[in-house]
């Protein structure tokens, strides 16, 4: 069965930083790229980044290019986002999805980010 | 960035109903389109993906249809367990993949 299982979301201050993870389970991790998907309270669903499975190929929504880094460690099926220079507009259910050719195939069940002060 | 714009943004329907909503690409995007579901404080769940495909596991009372830039999403006998919002997603070409503002089917 697969599985996908966020970590690591919380408070944090505007400008602050964050890492966040996603763990996965029930697939052969490394075949897959790996997307992060976000929502911001009451809103909508917002691409944030895609990582292809061998990390080689990395995309990021104009919103947060140059301030998040995605990135994998195939040997520990771990997906992350390094998230700087934190904005209030950055508040959300950050969800990490399988990439099953640019379709989201399997989710998980999402990490809430706040950022205030 | 190819937008994508759902009408309507709500709608009320009744068990047993059947229910259509679009999905329309401000330029073609082929049948790169998907549709997922929604419920309360859940993650979304693929339902159709390539404009028509249905999902494994996904009840057959779910079609998709559309290409170029008009796409629709029919639920034919509507359940209980439908009401949720619907979002429509492009996967044509490279990133930003965008979603749609989404459906939200409520009970009358």
């Amino acid at each position: 069965e697969v599985q996908l299982v966020e970590s690591g979301g919380g408070l944090v201050q505007p400008g602050g930083s964050l890492i966040i993870s996603c763990d996965a389970s029930g697939f052969i991790f490394s075949s897959y790229a790996m997307n992060w998907v976000r929502q911001a309270p009451g809103k909508g669903l917002e691409w944030v980044s895609y990582i292809s499975g061998s990390s080689s190929t990395k995309y990021y929504a104009d919103s947060v290019k140059g301030r998040f880094t995605i990135s994998r460690d195939n040997a520990k099926n771990s997906l992350f986002l390094q998230m700087n220079s934190l904005r209030d507009e950055d508040t959300a259910v950050y969800y990490c999805a399988r990439d099953t050719l640019t379709l989201f195939d399997y989710w998980g069940q999402g990490t809430l980010v706040t950022v205030s002060s | 960035d190819i937008q994508l714009t759902q009408s309507p943004s709500s709608l009320s329907a009744s068990v047993g109903d059947r229910v259509t909503f679009t999905c329309r690409a401000s330029q073609s995007i082929s049948s790169y389109l998907n549709w997922y579901q929604q419920k309360p404080g859940k993650a979304p769940k693929l339902l159709i993906y390539t404009a028509s495909s249905l999902q494994s596991g996904v009840p057959s009372r779910f079609s998709g249809s559309g290409s170029g830039t008009d796409f629709t999403l029919t639920i034919s006998s509507l359940q209980p367990e439908d009401f949720a919002t619907y979002y429509c997603q492009q996967s044509y070409n490279t990133p930003p993949w965008t979603f749609g503002q989404g459906t939200k089917v409520e009970i009358k």
